[in-house]
């Protein structure tokens, strides 16, 4: 079994400032790891995914997130946001075994907001 | 490309009702999962159908089934339905390539039961 743990349920910083979104994980498995963004009134959008290779995985609109097998962590960051990054991120892990590829675990989200 | 479509988008229904949920994944996908998203319970994994099997469950009664057609279509259907079954359903298709198993998300349908 997999549960994912979002450390914060909401993050409130300033336009331009730096932010990282927390998540970890715990497994019996290697896992796969996901950050989605889902917007008001929206489905999901991939912003970066860890497959395998490289630890620090770079994604759209200027995420990045870095891979900690020891500390099973995959933390999200933007060294600078804007107002647009409102929204809530959901971090997702699935089991690397074939059959079990397609089903994600998400985290609870973090809310996102970006003050002005 | 197209992305992932959902229909419909917005569903009121009545308790005790039977309901089902259409997904049109992007073109080529073969795999498409469904998941139900509420504010208590997040979001859940509820099955992953490919090449017309099912092929992972989730742990959701049996009142929620789905199917998946010859052109990856699939739909999903809930009988039967409680007032607990209030949420954003959410549909995803993959490539189903090794290093190619990313999801992507439709809008949803957003069912509302009374």
């Amino acid at each position: 079994a997999q549960s994912v743990t979002q450390l914060d349920s909401q993050v409130p910083v300033f336009e331009e400032a730096p932010v990282e979104l927390r998540c970890n994980y715990s497994s019996s498995v290697s896992v796969y790891l996901f950050w989605y963004v889902q917007y008001p009134n929206q489905g999901l959008q991939l912003l970066l995914k860890y497959l395998s290779g490289s630890t620090l995985v770079k994604g759209i609109n200027g995420f990045e997130a870095e891979f900690n097998k020891s500390q099973t962590s995959f933390h999200l960051r933007k060294p600078s946001v804007h107002i647009s990054d409102t929204a809530e991120y959901f971090c997702a892990v699935s089991d690397r075994s074939g059959g079990s590829n397609y089903k994600l675990t998400f985290g609870k989200g973090t809310l996102l907001t970006v003050n002005p | 490309k197209a992305g992932v479509t959902q229909t419909p988008r917005y569903l009121i229904k009545t308790r005790g009702q039977q309901v089902t949920l259409s997904c049109s994944p992007i073109s080529g996908h073969r795999s498409v999962s469904w998941y139900q998203q509420t504010p208590g319970q997040g979001l859940q994994f509820l099955f992953e159908y490919f090449s017309e099997t099912q092929r992972n469950k989730g742990n959701f009664p049996g009142r929620f089934s789905g199917r998946q057609f010859s052109n990856s279509r699939s739909e999903m259907n809930v009988s039967t339905l409680e007032l607990g079954d209030s949420a954003l359903y959410l549909c995803a298709s993959s490539l189903d390539q090794p290093g190619r198993n990313e999801q992507y998300f439709g809008p949803g349908t957003r069912l509302t039961v009374t």
